[in-house]
């Protein structure tokens, strides 16, 4: 079935310790995002690519960085984990964007100790 | 400025009972509007989706949603509920002239039997 993969699902990092969360899609969808869901919070988009088009929201902290080499993967990289930065990373596809339904992977959950 | 507005941060309920989630939308120009569903550590998937036309929307799992332009609403029914609906549900839009998803705070819906 075509889906999005995320790896790992669990992660546990130290403090400052870089991490990297990888996404993959068998949707062949243009646009990728990452979200990041705190603890009973809605999820927050920190950025997404529209092909090899990056964009990032205007409040996503420098600490996060993202890269997409191909259609198919696309890569979350946090430099300096904080103890804030503990939580659920969820990558999301769409074939395009406006009124296009986003497919959720399962997430990666983040623990920073 | 666009926002989701869901007042319910819970909702208990019994089994076979009926269950509304509200949802409430602002927004200057028109919008999509979505409900997700999301079940413990796992990513959101989509319930249904108002894109135009009937303002009574038909998803998955026997939920329903009526879009109300007057009232800014979008609020997601189910006549009778199943322990295995007990979920955070998530009300989202996305203006028809934007590509940012905006999420409304979620609500928990506790069905007990």
């Amino acid at each position: 079935d075509a889906m999005v993969i995320q790896n790992p699902r669990y992660q546990v990092t130290q403090f400052g310790k870089p991490v990297t969360l990888s996404c993959s899609q068998t949707l062949n969808h243009n646009v990728m995002y990452w979200y990041q869901q705190k603890s009973s919070q809605a999820p927050k988009l920190l950025f997404h690519y529209y092909d090899k088009d990056f964009n990032n929201e205007a409040d996503t902290p420098d600490n996060f960085q993202s890269r997409r080499p191909n259609t198919s993967f696309c890569f979350l990289d946090i430099r300096s984990p904080g103890l804030g930065d503990a939580a659920m990373y969820l990558c999301a596809t769409s074939l395009s964007a406006g009124a296009n339904v986003l497919t959720f992977g399962a997430g990666s959950r983040l623990t920073v100790l | 400025a666009q926002s989701v507005t869901q007042l319910d941060s819970q909702v208990p309920v019994f089994e076979e009972a009926p269950v509304e989630l509200r949802c409430n939308y602002s927004s200057s120009v028109s919008v999509y509007l979505f409900w997700y569903v999301q079940y413990p550590n796992q990513g959101l998937q989509l319930l249904l989706k108002y894109l135009s036309g009937s303002t009574l929307v038909k998803g998955i799992n026997g939920f329903e949603a009526e879009f109300n332009k007057s009232q800014t609403s979008f609020h997601l029914r189910k006549p009778s509920v199943h322990i295995s609906d007990t979920a955070e549900y998530f009300c989202a839009s996305v203006n028809t002239g934007f590509q940012k998803l905006v999420f409304g705070t979620g609500t928990r819906l506790l069905v007990s039997p």
